[in-house]
Protein backbone atom coordinates (compact mmCIF):
# COMPACT_ATOMS: atom_id res chain seq x y z
CA UNK A 1 0.00 0.00 0.00
CA UNK A 2 0.58 3.43 -0.19
CA UNK A 3 3.09 5.02 2.66
CA UNK A 4 5.40 7.44 3.74
CA UNK A 5 7.31 7.24 6.72
CA UNK A 6 10.23 8.89 8.48
CA UNK A 7 13.32 7.59 9.87
CA UNK A 8 13.29 9.21 13.21
CA UNK A 9 10.72 10.37 15.63
CA UNK A 10 12.59 12.51 17.24
CA UNK A 11 15.38 14.99 16.43
CA UNK A 12 17.24 17.11 19.24
CA UNK A 13 19.86 19.78 17.85
CA UNK A 14 21.53 22.35 19.48
CA UNK A 15 20.63 25.98 18.23
CA UNK A 16 22.67 27.36 15.41
CA UNK A 17 23.09 23.83 14.22
CA UNK A 18 22.16 22.12 11.03
CA UNK A 19 19.03 19.94 11.07
CA UNK A 20 18.34 17.04 8.93
CA UNK A 21 14.96 14.96 8.38
CA UNK A 22 15.05 12.23 6.47
CA UNK A 23 11.63 10.77 4.56
CA UNK A 24 11.25 7.40 3.05
CA UNK A 25 8.31 6.96 0.65
CA UNK A 26 7.05 3.64 -1.16
CA UNK A 27 4.79 4.83 -4.03
CA UNK A 28 7.32 5.49 -7.15
CA UNK A 29 4.88 7.28 -9.10
CA UNK A 30 4.18 10.27 -6.71
CA UNK A 31 5.42 13.43 -8.75
CA UNK A 32 5.26 16.39 -5.68
CA UNK A 33 6.32 16.44 -2.60
CA UNK A 34 5.39 18.59 0.19
CA UNK A 35 7.68 19.16 4.12
CA UNK A 36 5.04 20.49 6.48
CA UNK A 37 5.71 22.46 9.98
CA UNK A 38 3.48 21.42 12.70
CA UNK A 39 3.27 23.65 15.82
CA UNK A 40 1.97 22.56 18.94
CA UNK A 41 -1.98 23.64 18.90
CA UNK A 42 -1.90 24.31 14.81
CA UNK A 43 -2.65 23.06 11.62
CA UNK A 44 0.30 21.64 9.24
CA UNK A 45 2.36 24.79 7.59
CA UNK A 46 3.95 24.51 4.51
CA UNK A 47 7.56 24.72 3.92
CA UNK A 48 9.03 24.08 0.66
CA UNK A 49 8.08 21.67 -2.47
CA UNK A 50 9.91 19.56 -4.94
CA UNK A 51 8.40 17.93 -7.61
CA UNK A 52 9.76 14.46 -9.40
CA UNK A 53 11.64 16.62 -12.20
CA UNK A 54 13.55 17.90 -9.41
CA UNK A 55 16.68 16.83 -7.02
CA UNK A 56 17.00 19.53 -5.42
CA UNK A 57 15.38 22.72 -4.09
CA UNK A 58 16.63 25.65 -1.74
CA UNK A 59 14.24 27.91 0.22
CA UNK A 60 15.27 30.47 2.51
CA UNK A 61 17.35 28.20 5.43
CA UNK A 62 15.63 25.25 3.94
CA UNK A 63 16.72 22.85 1.48
CA UNK A 64 14.84 19.98 -0.04
CA UNK A 65 16.84 16.75 -1.81
CA UNK A 66 15.04 14.15 -3.78
CA UNK A 67 16.73 10.62 -4.29
CA UNK A 68 14.26 8.85 -6.91
CA UNK A 69 16.47 5.99 -7.37
CA UNK A 70 16.05 5.33 -3.59
CA UNK A 71 13.15 7.14 -2.68
CA UNK A 72 14.55 8.94 -0.26
CA UNK A 73 13.50 12.26 0.65
CA UNK A 74 15.16 14.74 3.38
CA UNK A 75 14.56 18.54 4.84
CA UNK A 76 17.54 20.23 5.94
CA UNK A 77 17.11 23.35 7.99
CA UNK A 78 20.29 25.55 8.25
CA UNK A 79 21.32 27.49 11.74
CA UNK A 80 18.31 25.87 13.36
CA UNK A 81 16.34 28.42 15.37
CA UNK A 82 14.12 27.59 18.73
CA UNK A 83 11.45 29.14 16.45
CA UNK A 84 11.98 25.88 14.66
CA UNK A 85 11.12 23.11 16.90
CA UNK A 86 7.70 21.92 15.72
CA UNK A 87 6.96 18.48 13.91
CA UNK A 88 8.00 18.04 10.57
CA UNK A 89 5.90 15.72 7.86
CA UNK A 90 6.75 14.76 4.24
CA UNK A 91 4.02 14.40 2.16
CA UNK A 92 3.56 12.64 -1.44
CA UNK A 93 1.06 13.63 -3.72
CA UNK A 94 0.15 10.73 -6.89
CA UNK A 95 -0.01 11.66 -10.54
CA UNK A 96 -3.67 12.88 -11.16
CA UNK A 97 -4.96 12.82 -8.02
CA UNK A 98 -4.87 15.66 -4.97
CA UNK A 99 -4.93 13.40 -2.09
CA UNK A 100 -1.62 13.92 0.30
CA UNK A 101 -0.17 10.95 1.93
CA UNK A 102 1.59 11.98 4.59
CA UNK A 103 4.14 10.66 6.68
CA UNK A 104 4.26 9.56 10.86
CA UNK A 105 6.47 13.03 11.41
CA UNK A 106 9.70 14.01 13.11
CA UNK A 107 9.77 16.11 16.17
CA UNK A 108 12.42 18.61 16.12
CA UNK A 109 13.73 19.70 19.24
CA UNK A 110 16.31 22.90 18.87
CA UNK A 111 18.12 23.17 22.69
CA UNK A 112 19.16 26.62 23.31
CA UNK B 1 -8.69 36.74 7.81
CA UNK B 2 -8.37 33.39 8.43
CA UNK B 3 -8.10 31.38 5.44
CA UNK B 4 -9.34 28.11 6.34
CA UNK B 5 -11.00 28.43 9.47
CA UNK B 6 -12.96 25.34 11.87
CA UNK B 7 -15.10 25.73 14.23
CA UNK B 8 -15.09 24.71 17.45
CA UNK B 9 -11.46 24.46 18.16
CA UNK B 10 -12.12 21.93 21.22
CA UNK B 11 -15.44 19.39 21.40
CA UNK B 12 -15.74 16.89 24.17
CA UNK B 13 -18.66 14.86 23.93
CA UNK B 14 -19.51 11.50 25.60
CA UNK B 15 -20.14 8.39 24.25
CA UNK B 16 -22.77 7.60 21.47
CA UNK B 17 -23.67 11.47 20.70
CA UNK B 18 -23.95 12.96 17.36
CA UNK B 19 -21.47 16.29 16.52
CA UNK B 20 -20.44 18.10 13.29
CA UNK B 21 -17.41 19.93 13.00
CA UNK B 22 -17.75 22.75 10.72
CA UNK B 23 -15.46 24.22 7.95
CA UNK B 24 -15.07 27.57 5.88
CA UNK B 25 -12.36 28.61 3.39
CA UNK B 26 -12.08 32.34 1.91
CA UNK B 27 -9.33 31.21 -0.33
CA UNK B 28 -11.47 30.59 -3.75
CA UNK B 29 -10.30 26.98 -3.68
CA UNK B 30 -12.39 24.19 -5.08
CA UNK B 31 -10.87 21.09 -3.48
CA UNK B 32 -11.58 20.39 0.16
CA UNK B 33 -10.42 17.51 2.35
CA UNK B 34 -11.03 16.19 6.06
CA UNK B 35 -7.60 14.83 7.86
CA UNK B 36 -7.85 13.03 10.85
CA UNK B 37 -4.21 13.15 13.27
CA UNK B 38 -3.98 10.70 16.18
CA UNK B 39 -2.52 10.52 19.42
CA UNK B 40 1.30 9.43 17.24
CA UNK B 41 0.47 12.56 15.08
CA UNK B 42 -0.12 10.42 11.98
CA UNK B 43 -2.29 12.18 9.12
CA UNK B 44 -4.48 10.44 7.22
CA UNK B 45 -6.97 12.04 4.84
CA UNK B 46 -10.54 11.09 4.96
CA UNK B 47 -12.76 12.46 2.49
CA UNK B 48 -11.92 15.69 -0.50
CA UNK B 49 -14.73 17.13 -1.48
CA UNK B 50 -14.40 18.99 -5.33
CA UNK B 51 -16.86 21.26 -5.93
CA UNK B 52 -19.51 20.19 -3.92
CA UNK B 53 -18.72 16.74 -4.98
CA UNK B 54 -17.01 13.44 -3.05
CA UNK B 55 -14.20 12.21 -5.06
CA UNK B 56 -12.03 10.69 -2.23
CA UNK B 57 -14.16 8.56 0.37
CA UNK B 58 -10.73 6.35 2.24
CA UNK B 59 -12.16 3.56 4.73
CA UNK B 60 -14.21 5.66 7.00
CA UNK B 61 -17.28 4.52 8.92
CA UNK B 62 -20.36 5.51 7.23
CA UNK B 63 -21.05 7.21 11.34
CA UNK B 64 -18.86 10.18 9.32
CA UNK B 65 -20.65 12.10 6.92
CA UNK B 66 -19.29 14.91 4.95
CA UNK B 67 -21.44 17.79 3.60
CA UNK B 68 -20.28 20.02 1.36
CA UNK B 69 -23.13 22.88 1.08
CA UNK B 70 -20.90 24.64 -1.59
CA UNK B 71 -17.19 24.84 -2.42
CA UNK B 72 -16.41 27.10 0.53
CA UNK B 73 -17.53 24.91 3.12
CA UNK B 74 -17.11 21.44 4.22
CA UNK B 75 -18.79 20.00 7.40
CA UNK B 76 -18.07 16.83 8.70
CA UNK B 77 -21.19 15.39 10.77
CA UNK B 78 -20.29 12.37 13.31
CA UNK B 79 -22.39 9.82 14.40
CA UNK B 80 -22.56 7.42 17.73
CA UNK B 81 -19.25 8.57 18.43
CA UNK B 82 -16.96 6.77 19.68
CA UNK B 83 -14.01 6.49 22.04
CA UNK B 84 -11.73 6.00 19.08
CA UNK B 85 -12.84 8.70 17.43
CA UNK B 86 -10.62 10.85 19.73
CA UNK B 87 -8.47 12.75 17.35
CA UNK B 88 -7.38 16.40 16.29
CA UNK B 89 -9.71 16.80 12.92
CA UNK B 90 -8.01 18.91 10.12
CA UNK B 91 -9.65 20.60 7.18
CA UNK B 92 -7.79 21.60 4.21
CA UNK B 93 -8.40 23.14 0.68
CA UNK B 94 -6.17 23.04 -2.35
CA UNK B 95 -6.29 24.45 -5.64
CA UNK B 96 -3.67 22.88 -7.95
CA UNK B 97 -0.69 22.36 -5.54
CA UNK B 98 -1.47 25.16 -3.07
CA UNK B 99 -2.96 23.14 0.25
CA UNK B 100 -4.05 25.09 3.12
CA UNK B 101 -4.86 23.75 6.54
CA UNK B 102 -7.03 25.05 9.21
CA UNK B 103 -5.93 24.66 12.99
CA UNK B 104 -7.84 21.81 13.49
CA UNK B 105 -10.52 20.65 16.00
CA UNK B 106 -9.58 18.51 19.36
CA UNK B 107 -12.23 16.08 19.50
CA UNK B 108 -12.08 13.91 23.12
CA UNK B 109 -14.96 11.34 22.95
CA UNK B 110 -15.51 10.08 26.87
Amino acid sequence: GESVGLHLPTLSVQEGDNSIINCAYSNSASDYFIWYKQESGKGPQFIIDIRSNMDKRQGQRVTVLLNKTVKHLSLQIAATQPGDSAVYFCAEKGVNTGKLIFGQGTTLQVKP
Amino acid sequence: DTAVSQTPKYLVTQMGNDKSIKCEQNLGHDTMYWYKQDSKKFLKIMFSYNNKELIINETVPNRFSPKSPDKAHLNLHINSLELGDSAVYFCASRRQADYTFGSGTRLTVV
